[in-house]
């Protein structure tokens, strides 16, 4: 079945204490994105990558990382989680722009 | 100004309604359109992207003016099923989607 699978689904952590969420794709899509979503704000882009090794920052990169070594995996890295990255996160792959995207079940983050 | 804007509604409609929703972008260089629906705490998931000449899909029509650059989405006789939140999405090109902030469809019986 062609998805877009990231973990964990739930995740409560602490201030500063570094963790990855994992995203892995198997459609063979070029594209991948990392986003939040807050309330009243929608979904806001975080990075995206167009190809391996090819990264770039989107609305909202502070205090993210991300790396794409593989074409299917692309993870979202915290290094030093805050409590305003609290937020339900997507990852989303596309073959190209003009076909949209398909999301992961998400990744609801707590930062206490 | 936000990319893209939409009514966040919510709208509460009966069954057998049919109801329209708009959404205007700001960047005239915008590509691909696209309407995702997005359910309570799951993932947004494609309805249909949205072509210039318009398109139809069942009971949903899409609609695309870019001289006044806004969309609109049409849902016909309107089902249970069909409460959720509506998105609105523009590419600007390349991998760069801007989410509108959701429209809340609740279809009563």
């Amino acid at each position: 079945e062609a998805q877009v699978t990231q973990n964990p689904r739930y995740l409560i952590t602490v201030t500063g204490k570094k963790l990855t969420v994992t995203c892995s794709q198997n459609m063979n899509h070029e594209y991948m994105s990392w986003y939040r979503q807050d309330p009243g704000l929608g979904l806001r882009q975080i990075y995206y990558s167009m190809n391996v090794e090819v990264t770039d920052k989107g609305d909202v990169p502070e205090g993210y990382k991300v790396s794409r070594k593989e074409k299917r995996n692309f993870p979202l890295i915290l290094e030093s989680p805050s409590p305003n990255q609290t937020s339900l996160y997507f990852c989303a792959s596309s073959l190209s722009g003009s076909d949209g995207y398909t999301f992961g079940s998400g990744t609801r983050l707590t930062v206490v | 100004r936000k990319e893209v804007e939409q009514d966040p509604g919510p709208f509460n409609v009966p069954e057998g309604a049919t109801v329209a929703f708009n959404c205007t972008y700001s960047n005239s260089a915008s590509q691909s359109f696209f309407w995702y629906r997005q359910d309570c705490r799951k993932e947004p998931k494609l309805l249909m992207s949205v072509y210039s000449s318009g398109n139809e899909d069942g009971r949903f029509t899409a609609q695309l003016n870019r001289a006044s650059q806004y969309i609109s989405l049409l849902i016909r006789d309107s089902k249970l099923s069909d409460s959720a939140t509506y998105l609105c999405v523009v590419n600007i090109g390349g991998n760069q989607f801007y989410f509108g902030t959701g429209t809340s469809l609740t279809v009563i019986p």
